[in-house]
């Protein structure tokens, strides 16, 4: 089965400042999709951005960005000019390649936002 | 269009007492999952389905049950609640096609005494 992991239970940013959310994970699969999904106090799941593996390009989504790096098997999340909005828990996640499009969480990142 | 919606948002049960959980969406989504949320735990699958019909164990299905006898509707049940069934549940749905995005409902916050 595949794992995910999030090192990093708890991260600290000033607002206006980058930040970088750090995920690994493991399978022997080589076409899948990786996933950044943020959980605001609300506790609603909200998708933040999202990458085929197969695509060598980072995908981008306005102040948010992915390094992906396949062989390593990192997927780290980078926050750029950080707002108090940006306040949540931030999940990674790992779709199955089987028919069923499951997802694999990791624990989870909670990220402060400071003035 | 409400998305993904869960009856009840907060329930609290005795240990012993059944319940049934109920997740509607109205995307006309083929699969729907519903997944159990414990702090530093991250997001567990319990069940899945991949259309009107079908279910499927997930990771962490013991003590608990599914239906989905119609494409926009998926129940959990509860038969008999255990104190370790306290958790936040959230269902999600999905097309069916790869890589799309799974829209989660806002959870069902569930306490067994």
């Amino acid at each position: 089965a595949q794992t995910v992991t999030q090192s990093q239970p708890e991260m600290s940013v000033q607002e206006a400042e980058t930040v970088t959310l750090s995920c690994t994970y493991d399978t022997s699969e080589s076409d899948y999709y990786l996933f950044w999904y943020k959980q605001p106090p609300s506790r609603q799941m909200i998708l933040v951005i999202r990458q085929e593996a197969y695509k060598q390009q980072n995908a981008t989504e306005n102040r948010f960005s992915v390094n992906f790096q396949k062989a390593a098997k990192s997927f780290s999340l980078k926050i750029s000019d950080s707002q108090l909005g940006d306040a949540a828990m931030y999940f990674c996640a790992y779709e199955d390649t089987g028919t069923a499009s499951k997802l694999t969480f990791g624990t989870g990142t909670r990220l402060q936002v400071t003035l | 269009n409400a998305g993904v919606t869960q009856t009840p948002k907060f329930r609290v049960l005795k240990t012993g007492q059944s319940m049934t959980l109920l997740c509607a969406q109205d995307m006309n989504h083929e699969y729907m999952y519903w997944y159990r949320q414990d702090p530093g735990m991250g997001l567990r699958l319990i069940h899945y389905s991949v259309g009107e019909g079908t279910t499927a164990k997930g990771e962490v299905p013991d003590g608990y049950n599914v239906s989905r006898l119609k494409k926009q509707n998926f129940l959990l049940g509860l038969e008999s609640a255990a104190p370790s069934q306290t958790s936040v549940y959230f269902c999600a749905s999905t097309t069916g096609t790869r890589g799309r995005e799974q829209y989660f409902g806002p959870g069902t916050r569930l306490t067994v005494t």
